[in-house]
């Protein structure tokens, strides 16, 4: 248990319908993350929220819509995807320092698996 | 863009062998992080070393870091079977905004 909370764990959708990813932190942080995971590709970090504020939308398809209403919570509205956008959907959270010193360190959720059909 | 690139790919070795996995990156960094992820889960944060550190240690792992070189390399001694995951190494930018980059992984197979 990472204090990352991400539901569904598994989600299939058709290209035509629309639903959403939840992420719940328990940690107290003040930064959220969306990355995208597919096979054989690195990790892609498609949003950043930083004290609810995006600061990072790593040209990401508008079919992707992020939603941060407060520091603990972040969702991924998903609409009209297509078939490419299957793969598992990492949340992560982690408290953003100043300066060099800081840490950085990203905890992740579990993931929610999406697969369009 | 891709930043950190570990090496290599894919290992396989036996039970109580130590495992070597390498990392290269291209730009200044902060700090480098290396995680574990287990098939089909989340990633699991396991070391991070700053940028003025050459070496850091936690249990079975040692991390080291050639800023120089541009490099890191994380040792995971007298492996265990529950060791099989793919290992990530992240690169933390100076500009310290949290965002971090990864590499596309070393896949680590350890057979009983």
């Amino acid at each position: 248990e990472t204090g990352v909370t991400q539901t569904p764990r598994h989600l299939v959708m058709g290209m035509t319908n629309k639903k959403s990813l939840k992420c719940e932190q328990h940690l107290g942080h003040n930064a959220m993350y969306w990355y995208k995971q597919s096979a054989k590709k690195p990790l892609e970090l498609m949003f950043v929220y930083n004290f609810k504020e995006q600061t990072e939308n790593n040209s990401v398809p508008s079919r992707f819509s992020p939603e941060c209403p407060n520091s603990s919570h972040l969702f991924l509205h998903l609409h009209t995807l297509q078939p490419e956008d299957s793969a598992l959907y990492l949340c992560a959270s982690s408290q953003e320092g100043q300066g060099q010193n800081s840490g950085n360190t990203i905890y992740f959720g579990e993931g929610s698996w999406l697969t369009v059909v | 863009s891709q930043q950190g690139e570990e090496d290599p790919q894919a290992l396989s070795i036996q039970e109580g062998e130590n495992a070597t996995m390498n990392c290269s990156y291209k730009t200044s960094i902060n700090n480098l992080q290396w995680y574990r992820q287990n098939s089909g889960r989340g990633l699991v944060h396991l070391i991070l070393i700053r940028s003025n550190e050459r070496e850091k240690h936690s249990g079975r792992l040692r991390v080291t870091l050639d800023t120089s070189k541009k490099s890191s390399s994380l040792l995971i001694t007298a492996s265990r079977a529950a060791d099989t995951a793919s290992y990530f190494c992240a690169t933390g930018g100076s500009s310290n905004t949290g965002k971090l980059i990864f590499g596309q992984g070393t896949t680590l197979q350890v057979k009983p």
